[in-house]
């Protein structure tokens, strides 16, 4: 079975300080990852995604994770937030045709 | 549709009383899921549809928790006599995984908040 652990719950950061938030999954074959965002009062999209090949995926306004496989991790970074990253953060897994399993989710606040 | 279509918004019940959520995905989808998401919790798998493949249901709390959906289109999660801790948002999403693109990533609904009083 597949699962994912996100290891900060809740992450406060002032404006143009650098962002890392943690993902770890448990499956043992191929998988695909996500990071998902919920902005407050909007439906949870897609930030990036990690399939195959370069393992350093770049998403929409200036995010980016690494896909590490020997430490099965997936963290999301961003060199400098701003208020308007201020959301909830989602990784999520898929291990072949399985569905897909959501992290708990790390509520991010940004101090302006 | 332009996107994930739930009904209704909002659903206020009283404890006991059957509730039904509606799904409309995007039209051509072929997988769908159910998640529930309580106050401050993450996202809690519940049931997944891949065309016409049987449910995945390992998720789904109780016998009082079903889902049904018709060829790949509409689905509809019921709830009967509810309970207080089924209050929750309850999000459908739907991705165009099948064979050839099963690595799609899942596109959301604006999710269904339900309310047992």
């Amino acid at each position: 079975a597949q699962s994912v652990s996100q290891h900060n719950h809740h992450v406060i950061l002032s404006e143009a300080a650098s962002l890392e938030l943690g993902c770890n999954y448990s499956y043992g074959g191929t998988v695909n990852l996500f990071w998902y965002v919920q902005y407050p009062g909007q439906h949870l999209q897609l930030l990036l995604k990690y399939f195959s090949g370069d393992p350093l995926v770049k998403g929409i306004k200036g995010f980016e994770a690494e896909f590490i496989k020997s430490k099965f991790s997936f963290n999301l970074r961003k060199p400098s937030v701003q208020w308007s990253d201020t959301a909830e953060y989602f990784c999520a897994v898929k291990g072949g045709y399985q569905k897909v399993t959501f992290g708990i989710g790390t509520k991010l606040q940004v101090i302006p | 549709g332009a996107g994930v279509s739930q009904s209704p918004s909002n659903k206020v019940t009283e404890k006991g009383k059957d509730v039904e959520l509606r799904c409309d995905p995007i039209s051509g989808h072929t997988a769908l899921y159910w998640y529930r998401q309580r106050l401050g919790q993450g996202l809690e798998f519940l049931i997944y549809f891949q065309g016409n493949s049987a449910p995945d249901k390992s998720g789904l709390p109780s016998d009082r928790f079903s889902a049904e959906r018709t060829g790949e289109s509409v689905s509809t999660l019921t709830i009967q006599r509810t309970q207080q801790e089924d209050s929750a948002v309850y999000l459908c999403a739907s991705s165009s995984a099948d064979r050839s693109s099963y690595n799609s990533p899942l596109h959301f609904g604006n999710g269904t908040r339900l309310t047992v009083t």
